[in-house]
C-alpha cells in the first residue's frame, strides 16, 4: 500500500538463524526507517537512512543490520545476536520534508 | 513493567457517539505532531497532523487539539464507526541536527459498540 512493499508478510524462524526483511519503495523518498512493534507497546526506531549509502542506529539496532545501496530499498536483517526477536517490523519512508512517515504493511517474525 | 506494556489503554464507545483519544508528549521544543490509525495486522496510516504553532485543525470528521502549556494533544473522532475501531498512535517530530525522528506514544485501542 501507499508505494512501499515489505516482504515476506509472515515469516518463521528457528533460533541462531539470520533473516532479512525486505522493503521497497516507489515513492521516490529519501528517507527509510525500520520499526519493531511489540504487543501493546509503540513502534521503536531500529534503523533509519536518509540517503543511499547512509545509515544511523536508531534506538534499539542491537541485533540488527541494514544496508541501502539503492534509494529503493532497504532490507533489514534480524540476526541471531537480537534476543528476542519474534515483533512486527515495519519499513517506512519520508519525503524530509515535514517529517511525515509512510507505513509499509509490516512483516511479522515469529522465532521457534 | 513488560506487563503493564502489553495492556494498551482502551476507549471503548457506542457507534455514533464522539470519540476522544489523548496523548501527553514528552519534547516542550517539538514543534509538529501526527496522528496515525493502526488496524490490526496493518501499518499506521496517517490521520492528521498539528504544527505547534496551531492549537486546533480540523479534517474530515476528526480534530486534533494541541495544547501546549501542558504538552497534551487529543484526537476528536465525530460520530464514531465500527470502521474507526483500532489503534491509535499520536507522534512528535524531535529535531536533531541533519536528522529528525518521529517519536511514537504507546497507543490507544478505540473499540466501537454497534
Amino acid at each position: 500500500d501507499g508505494g512501499i512493499t515489505q516482504s515476506p508478510k509472515y515469516l518463521f524462524r528457528k533460533e541462531g538463524q539470520n533473516v532479512t526483511l525486505s522493503c521497497e519503495q516507489n515513492l521516490n523518498h529519501d528517507a527509510m526507517y525500520w520499526y519493531r512493534q511489540d504487543p501493546g507497546q509503540g513502534l521503536r526506531l531500529i534503523y533509519y537512512s536518509q540517503i543511499v549509502n547512509d545509515f544511523q542506529k536508531g534506538d534499539i539496532a542491537e541485533g540488527y543490520s541494514v544496508s541501502r545501496e539503492k534509494k529503493e530499498s532497504f532490507p533489514l536483517t534480524v540476526t541471531s545476536a537480537q534476543k528476542n526477536p519474534t515483533a512486527f517490523y515495519l519499513c517506512a519512508t519520508s519525503s524530509g520534508g515535514t517529517g511525515e512517515l509512510f507505513f509499509g504493511e509490516g512483516s511479522r517474525l515469529t522465532v521457534l | 513493567g513488560e506487563s503493564v506494556g502489553l495492556h494498551l489503554p482502551t476507549l471503548s464507545v457506542q457507534e455514533g457517539d464522539n470519540s476522544i483519544i489523548n496523548c501527553a508528549y514528552s519534547n516542550s521544543a517539538s514543534d509538529y505532531f501526527i496522528w496515525y490509525k493502526q488496524e490490526s495486522g496493518k501499518g499506521p496510516q496517517f490521520i492528521i497532523d498539528i504544527r505547534s504553532n496551531m492549537d486546533k485543525r480540523q479534517g474530515q470528521r476528526v480534530t486534533v487539539l494541541l495544547n501546549k502549556t501542558v504538552k497534551h494533544l487529543s484526537l476528536q473522532i465525530a460520530a464514531t464507526q465500527p470502521g474507526d475501531s483500532a489503534v491509535y498512535f499520536c507522534a512528535e517530530l524531535l529535531y536533531g541536527g541533519a536528522t529528525n525522528k518521529l517519536i511514537f506514544g504507546t497507543g490507544t485501542l478505540l473499540a466501537v459498540q454497534p
